[in-house]
């Protein structure tokens, strides 16, 4: 158990569908990083929040977009939902967000696009 | 671009036997740390080792080493006595020290025979 935990587990919608995943990081850390894994496209780096603010930005497409709230936790909006969405979201957290430090991620949430 | 290169997409080892998983990357970067994650059957993403370009020396974490080629930018991971709880998917990722966009490769499946 890493200390990051996702809600919810599973997830199934439909195309055109809006979802939320939500992660809260382990106690202490500040930062916050969203992967998706795929069949097709891999392990993708999605964002990175520190403290609330956006620290750096990979593959992530106009339809999402992710906050880190005052408490820390963060949440992934997926919206306009396609069927090559569906996917595994994972979210990591780490002390203070630096190249040094180990990100820890959690179970992540299966999103399945019908 | 930074791009990582797992040329392996599946091997098996026999329990208590070794093996190396490969891979290699691209980058014009000098400064970069170099990682290993396992994830088994579970899903979750587990940090099996770390390197960082400028240190020559090879890291070890217990049954894990890696052998560190950056002429060559190679990073293959050697595991030692291969335990069944082993079995799992392995990713190479990379991260430059400017960027928190960490690149993942596609992954080796490994499964260790008993």
């Amino acid at each position: 158990d890493s200390g990051v935990t996702q809600t919810p587990k599973h997830l199934i919608t439909a195309t055109g569908q809006r979802v939320t995943l939500r992660c809260s990081p382990r106690s202490g850390d500040l930062s916050v990083y969203w992967y998706q894994q795929s069949l097709d496209q891999g392990l993708q780096f999605l964002i990175q929040y520190y403290n609330g603010e956006e620290r750096a930005k990979g593959n992530i497409l106009e339809r999402f977009s992710a906050q880190q709230f005052p408490d820390l936790h963060s949440e992934l909006n997926l919206s306009s939902l396609e069927l090559g969405d569906s996917a595994l979201y994972f979210c990591a957290s780490s002390v203070e967000g630096g190249l040094r430090d180990e990100q820890f991620f959690g179970p992540g949430t299966r999103l399945t696009v019908l | 671009a930074q791009t990582v290169t797992q040329s392996q997409p599946e091997m098996s080892v026999q329990e208590a036997e070794t093996v190396t998983l490969s891979c290699t990357y691209d980058t014009s970067e000098s400064n970069y740390y170099l990682f290993w994650y396992k994830q088994p059957p579970s899903r979750q993403m587990i940090l099996v080792i770390r390197q960082e370009a400028y240190k020559q020396q090879n890291a070890t974490e217990n049954r894990f080493s890696v052998n560190f080629q950056k002429a060559a930018k190679s990073f293959s991971l050697k595991i030692s006595d291969s335990q069944l709880g082993d079995t799992a998917m392995y990713f190479c990722a990379f991260m430059i020290y400017s960027g928190d966009d960490m690149r993942f490769g596609a992954g080796t499946r490994l499964t260790v025979k008993p």
